[in-house]
């Protein structure tokens, strides 16, 4: 089974500017996460969704932060403009539904400079 | 607020050793608990798990965890750890009926010496 697809791998950007980061969940996921991950910290619910629809998006900072999800599949996570505190690692994770485990993909490593 | 907490940041071990990670949380409700670990240049993979039943959990490679509800405690246990087990392990808490979000501890980088 695929696992959880993300890209890019890597980002390095400079403050102000915008990056957009992208994940194919597995296959018949209907929940799909983005988490954020600061360096020496555990990972950080930003967003939550359930086949196209927004359940959780209490963390995500909606003045520089959008997400969506369209057709309830592919997602795509975007910073506009980007802070220097920003820079971290994006998790994508997706479950067969939101009671049972996640499985994560390998992350978004970006660096704002 | 809910909050995981692992008390070791690193643990740096010899081979053939025996390994106890501590993880408490802070929720008085029911909660699902997981332990995931991060091998270098790898994704987060799942560990093991506990929604309910008996409260010793076995998972892959030969962990195993405990959950001491009165402890509000999810400690990780190996008997004898390999070189191999060199990498990040994470403790994660799911609320039940708050959906599939889990809150993280802060992660402890296990080094484990040949």
């Amino acid at each position: 089974e695929a696992g959880v697809a993300q890209s890019p791998r890597y980002k390095i950007i400079e403050k102000r500017q915008s990056v957009a980061f992208w994940c194919n969940p597995i296959s018949g996921h209907a929940t799909l996460y983005w988490y954020q991950q600061i360096l020496g910290q555990g990972p950080k619910l930003l967003i939550q969704f359930q086949n196209n629809g927004v359940v959780d998006d209490s963390q995500l900072p909606k003045d520089r932060f959008s997400a969506e999800r369209l057709k309830g599949v592919d997602s795509t996570l975007k910073i506009q403009p980007a802070k220097l505190e920003d820079s971290a690692v994006y998790l994508c994770a997706s479950s067969l539904d939101n009671t049972v485990e996640a499985f994560f993909g390998q992350g978004t490593r970006l660096t704002v400079v | 607020a809910q909050s995981v907490s692992q008390h070791n940041h690193h643990v740096i071990l010899s081979e053939a050793a025996s390994l106890e990670l501590g993880c408490n949380y802070s929720y008085g409700g029911t909660v699902n608990l997981f332990w995931y670990v991060q091998y270098p240049g790898q994704h987060l993979q799942l560990l093991l798990k506990y929604f309910s039943g008996d409260p010793l959990v076995k998972g892959i490679k030969g962990f195993e965890a405990e959950f001491i509800k009165s402890k509000f405690s999810f400690n990780l246990r190996k008997p004898s750890v390999q070189w191999s087990d060199t990498a990040e392990y994470f403790c994660a808490v799911n609320v039940e009926n708050q959906g599939g979000k889990l809150i993280f501890g802060q992660g402890t980088e296990l080094s484990v010496k040949p």
